[in-house]
């Protein structure tokens, strides 16, 4: 009964070479977020959506993008990933409106850049 | 500028032991405050709220405005409670919800 799934769970790809990470849930939230994990580091949030409605946060770098072609998925692609770019990419759903929501968090992709 | 700070990074109690997770807060405002735990293997996963202001597997959390602290209290710590612990707030929330986290602290219960 996995609420958010996160696909790949392990991911490798080059320096400067484009790489999707996806996220679908079977919650139905209105919201999507993406949050960046570095080691040892607090999880950082990066953009979400509330519906349709992109939201970036002002220091999430141009080089992250993300989209969300329907309520249940949501994607991150990182255009020109660097070294500096390898972490623990997590995406968490939350209800939207009059909160606090708990937000329900997938497991989380690693991104390896070599 | 909204912050939240975990001053340790690990911690380690005997069984039975009383457990304390320090949280302290910067945010100028009404925050709400949240506690997520991340198990061995599993994913990060809310533990309580101060909103709700409830027990949640033996650990409670205060909301001190004046100290700006929410610290996570347990009387008598379980092996099981071994685990990652993240402090967050958020602004009140009336459309999506900005977490800001804690670094963490890594609580480990020593039989």
């Amino acid at each position: 009964d996995a609420m958010v799934i996160q696909n790949p769970r392990y991911q490798v790809t080059q320096f400067g070479k484009p790489v999707t990470l996806s996220c679908s849930q079977t919650l139905n939230h209105n919201v999507m977020y993406w949050y960046q994990q570095k080691s040892s580091q607090a999880p950082k949030l990066l953009f979400h959506y509330y519906d349709k409605d992109f939201n970036n946060e002002a220091d999430t770098p141009d080089n992250f993008q993300s989209r969300r072609p329907n309520t249940s998925f949501c994607f991150l692609d990182i255009r020109s990933p660097g070294l500096g770019d390898a972490a623990m990419y997590l995406c968490a759903t939350s209800r939207g409106g009059v909160g606090p929501y708990e937000q329900y968090f997938g497991p989380g992709t690693r991104l390896t850049v070599t | 500028a909204q912050r939240v700070t975990q001053p340790e990074k690990l911690l380690s109690v005997f069984k039975g032991a009383p457990v304390e997770l320090k949280c302290n807060y910067s945010y100028s405002g009404s925050p709400e405050l949240f506690w997520y735990v991340q198990y061995s293997r599993q994913r990060l996963q809310l533990l309580l709220r101060h909103i709700s202001r409830e027990s949640i597997k033996g650990f409670t959390a205060d909301l001190n405005k004046g100290e700006t602290s929410f610290h996570l209290k347990k009387p008598f710590a379980q092996e099981e409670d071994s685990a990652m612990y993240y402090c967050a707030l958020s602004g009140p929330q009336t459309g999506a919800q900005k977490l800001v986290f804690g670094q963490g602290t890594r609580l480990t219960i020593n039989p």
